[in-house]
């Protein structure tokens, strides 16, 4: 069965400070993958998608950044945070194509003081 | 370009009374819909999704048919429980943006009281 994992699961850090975020995918070969954020209270939005290693595309960037080095994972990141950038980032999968339904991992909440 | 409408953004309601959440769309080609459930602090899932063949979706008490001819995928519940508080999100899904992946609604906040 194909599994989904988010790290950290939380994270507090400084404004100006540097943020990495990670996703894996396990059981999927060359899934479609997706981050999307969501502020506190707010509606999903979605940042970047990716096809396939190596290749990512962003919807909307938000001054974040994002990579897949490796079939089965996604990384999201920044430099320097905002105090904007506080909020729940979710990461998905997806087979592609028509009728392919995404499916979120659990989630990584930060908040940037 | 596509789009999703949620004209609801928040409903609230007495526990075991029906619930209709909205649902509109435009999309140049024949969609696929889908119905996600957030609750709180916890990821959006999959709830719905809809048919090629005419079937009426069912989860967890809730139904949504797809129609064509007003473009609408409104999701339906007979009688509304505490445990359906959650952010409800419709999305589609077409030729246009398969790779891209899901178009989402703005969602509607279903708050349900005892």
């Amino acid at each position: 069965a194909q599994t989904i994992h988010q790290w950290p699961v939380a994270e507090i850090k400084a404004v100006g400070s540097p943020l990495s975020l990670g996703c894996t995918i396990k059981g999927k070969s060359s899934p479609n993958l997706y981050w999307y954020w969501q502020a506190t209270g707010g509606t999903l939005q979605q940042l970047f998608y990716s096809i396939t290693v190596g290749q990512v595309e962003s919807v909307v960037q938000l001054n974040l950044s994002a990579s897949r080095p490796k079939d089965d994972q996604f990384i999201l990141s920044t430099e320097k945070l905002l105090l904007s950038h506080s909020g729940f980032y979710l990461c998905a999968w997806s087979l592609g194509g028509l009728f392919a339904e995404q499916f979120f991992g659990p989630g990584t909440r930060l908040t940037v003081l | 370009g596509d789009s999703v409408t949620q004209t609801e953004g928040l409903v609230t309601l007495t526990e075991g009374l029906p619930v209709m959440l909205n649902c509109t769309y435009q999309s140049t080609y024949s969609p696929f819909l889908f119905w996600y459930v957030q609750h709180l602090n916890e990821a959006p899932k999959l709830l719905l999704k809809s048919f090629t063949d005419n079937k009426r979706p069912e989860h967890q008490g809730f139904h949504a048919t797809l129609h064509k001819s007003s473009s609408s995928f409104h999701l339906q519940k007979s009688s509304a429980q505490l445990s359906d508080s959650a952010l409800y999100y419709c999305a589609l899904s077409d030729q246009n943006n398969y790779a891209q992946g899901l178009t989402f609604g703005l969602g509607t906040r279903v708050s349900v009281f005892p």
